[in-house]
This record gives structure tokens, C-alpha cells and sequence, in this order.
């Protein structure tokens, strides 16, 4: 099973800031990874694909990068709807594996 | 508009067993592999169950294999879980997604059928499950 890591757990940062968060896997995934956006009591929303893709609707504002093992996640600049939990995903094996969560929390 | 309804949650005594649905509308629910994906309280996201389009192909966490069973009907656009032999680490909330699907299958990307997907894009608003006596 590959196992992901995320980094920091939380992130304390002000609206207009640059958010880094960062994943890595035990083994490489490629570039198959996805990022997800979860906002207390709702569902995850998927931003990020294939390490670099935003999905339908995502302001670029967000944007992806890595390859093999390692990934960022990076939010530009805050806006006060992004804080919240992210979450990346691999896609390369079975069985699919989420990492832990990264809070990002208004300081 | 694309929604996924999940419904069949509740409280349920260890060694119990429960069904969830979920029913598709919005998008072509035979063109899609689906999923199920829990998350305990105060945790995190948890992948539990895939099967591939036309229901030929299965896949299972190992927490869970054994235990559950995916299925689905395309005639009624509709997904389904059936738990067995429930344990309290199964409290969860229980969310039905939509896989997004790329082009026809990869070397070293998952893959459904003929088709890899590259991530879950549609969720449901999740159904819980409580397993305690």
C-alpha cells in the first residue's frame, strides 16, 4: 500500500498569503495524484488531477506540482472560502490511499 | 445537474448489517465507475469501494474486504454497499462518488474496465453509519 504524507497537519495563515501544502508517497506514484478541498460538514471537492490539472471550476489561484514522490499543492494568494482541509490522493495502485489532511486555518 | 443521493444510513449493533444506496442522476450513470469512501469522526478520508462501469470489476480495501460488497444497477442508476459483520471502526460517514474518466487504460495509473480515471469529481453528501450496542 503507498502511503501518503502531508505536511504541514495545519497551516495558520491570513487571507492574501501563499499557501504550500505538501505531499509524499512511499513509493512513486508518477504523476497520478489528485488534491481534494474539504469544508466542514460538506463533501470533498476534487481541484487537482494528474499532479497539475484543475478540475472544473477551480480558480488558478490553485495550482499543482511534482512528480515521482513529491507534490505541492500551492494556493496563490487566500481567499477566505480556501481555508479549510486538503487532502491528496494517489491514483497510480491499488488500493487508493488519501493522505492524512493539511488544515489550513485563518491565523 | 449532476448529483449523487446516498441514503440507507443509521445505527446499527456490532456484527449488524446495513445497505446504502445511492442513486445517480445528472450524467450517464452506466458510463462511470463508481465509489464509496468513509470518513470516521474527526478523521480523515478513508477510500473503501470501487467497481467499474458495467459492474464487472471490483475492488475493496483491505479493512473492508470480506466484509462488503459492491454492486450496482445501471437500470436504476443506482449504487450500492452492503456492509456485513459490522465493527465499531466502521463508524463512518459514508460518501458515494463519481469517478472522472480519462482515456483508454494505462501502464501505472488505476484503471476500470477500459478506462483509467483520474479522480472522484462528483460526491454525494454522505450517509452515516453508527455501529455501537
Amino acid at each position: 500500500e503507498i502511503v501518503l504524507t502531508q505536511s504541514p497537519a495545519t497551516l495558520s495563515l491570513s487571507p492574501g498569503e501563499r499557501a504550500t501544502l505538501s505531499c509524499r508517497a512511499s513509493q512513486s506514484v508518477s504523476s497520478y495524484l489528485a488534491w481534494y478541498q474539504q469544508k466542514p460538514g460538506q463533501p470533498p471537492r476534487l481541484l487537482i488531477y494528474d499532479t497539475s490539472n484543475r478540475a472544473t471550476g477551480i480558480p488558478a489561484r490553485f495550482s499543482g506540482s511534482g512528480s515521482g514522490t513529491d507534490f505541492t499543492l500551492t494556493i496563490s494568494s487566500l481567499e477566505p472560502e480556501d481555508f479549510a482541509v486538503y487532502y491528496c490522493q494517489q491514483r497510480s495502485n491499488w488500493p487508493l490511499t488519501f493522505g492524512g489532511g493539511t488544515k489550513v486555518e485563518i491565523k | 445537474e449532476v448529483q449523487l443521493l446516498e441514503s440507507g444510513g443509521g445505527l446499527v449493533q456490532p456484527g449488524g448489517s446495513l445497505r446504502f444506496s445511492c442513486e445517480a442522476s445528472g450524467f450517464t450513470f452506466s458510463g462511470y465507475a463508481m465509489s464509496w469512501v468513509r470518513q470516521a469522526p474527526g478523521k480523515g478520508l478513508e477510500w473503501v469501494s470501487s467497481i467499474s462501469a458495467r459492474g464487472g470489476s471490483t475492488y475493496y480495501a483491505d479493512s473492508v474486504k470480506g466484509r462488503f460488497t459492491i454492486s450496482r444497477d445501471n437500470s436504476k442508476n443506482t449504487l450500492y454497499l452492503q456492509m456485513n459483520s459490522l465493527r465499531a471502526e466502521d463508524t463512518a460517514v459514508y460518501y458515494c462518488a463519481k469517478e472522472a474518466r480519462g482515456g483508454i487504460t494505462i501502464f501505472g495509473v488505476v484503471s476500470m474496465g477500459n478506462y483509467y480515471y483520474y479522480g472522484m469529481d462528483v460526491w454525494g453528501q454522505g450517509t452515516t453509519v453508527t455501529v455501537s450496542s
